[in-house]
């Protein structure tokens, strides 16, 4: 597609139930990252996919937290039994090759996760 | 580890004067450094970056950045603000000592006052 598109824009869940976010990467961008944004801080980095294999998955909270990017194209980030502190807007971003180097990232708008 | 410190986080200015947003890294080795912005509800948004060469990078909608190796600093300037540059401003810096991915700094909110 022309951009990054990340759904749902928005998601309002209770403590303790399970959430998946989607991405959808430009076309033929091979990484893709997914990156945490709390309010008032800036993009926290939690995992790295270089083609179907997470290439970097050291950002990941937590064992409550899982990505997949089966086919090497979309990607789910999957967290389970949700706890307020998840609340977040949750950043997939996508470059056309790996995260070594200068590639520049292209940002989807976010995933607003908000865990009552 | 890599790391990138934006001592405001509110920047003020009137529309027509200079601005500058101020950055600072810490990296074992050399940096690439980035800037990216973030409007309201929207995605962040590349404006430039330093990979190597001139210290005096320029970017989008007008902006530049001046890389200070002996300071480990990276600001972003414009010339000019307008009220439209109002937004959220991250700076972000790679190490490539390090096979990491992009760190970001916490954010600056530049307002542009008419």
């Amino acid at each position: 597609g022309a951009g990054v598109s990340q759904t749902p824009s928005n998601k309002v869940t209770e403590k303790g139930k399970y959430v998946e976010l989607r991405c959808d990467p430009i076309s033929g961008h091979t990484a893709l990252y997914w990156y945490r944004q709390s309010l008032g801080q800036g993009p926290e980095f939690l995992i790295y996919f270089q083609g179907t294999g997470a290439a970097d998955d050291s950002g990941l909270p937590n064992d409550r937290f899982f990505a997949v990017r089966p086919e090497g194209s979309v990607s789910t980030l999957k967290i389970q039994r949700t706890e307020r502190g998840d609340s977040a807007v949750y950043l997939c971003a996508s470059s056309l090759q790996g995260a070594t180097g200068a590639n520049v990232l292209t940002f989807g708008a976010g995933s607003r996760l908000t865990v009552l | 580890a890599q790391s990138v410190a934006q001592p405001e986080d509110q920047v003020n200015v009137a529309e027509g004067n200079p601005l500058t947003v101020k950055c600072t890294y810490s990296v074992s080795g050399n940096p690439y450094l980035f800037w990216y912005v973030q409007y309201p509800n929207r995605g962040l948004q590349f404006l430039l970056k330093y990979i190597t060469g001139d210290n005096l990078v320029k970017g989008s909608y007008g902006f530049e950045a001046e890389f200070t190796k002996s300071q480990t600093a990276f600001h972003l300037k414009k010339p000019s603000a307008l009220v439209s540059d109002s937004a959220l401003y991250f700076c972000a810096v790679r190490d490539l000592a390090e096979n990491t991915p992009l760190v970001f700094g916490k954010g600056t909110r530049l307002s542009v006052i008419a």
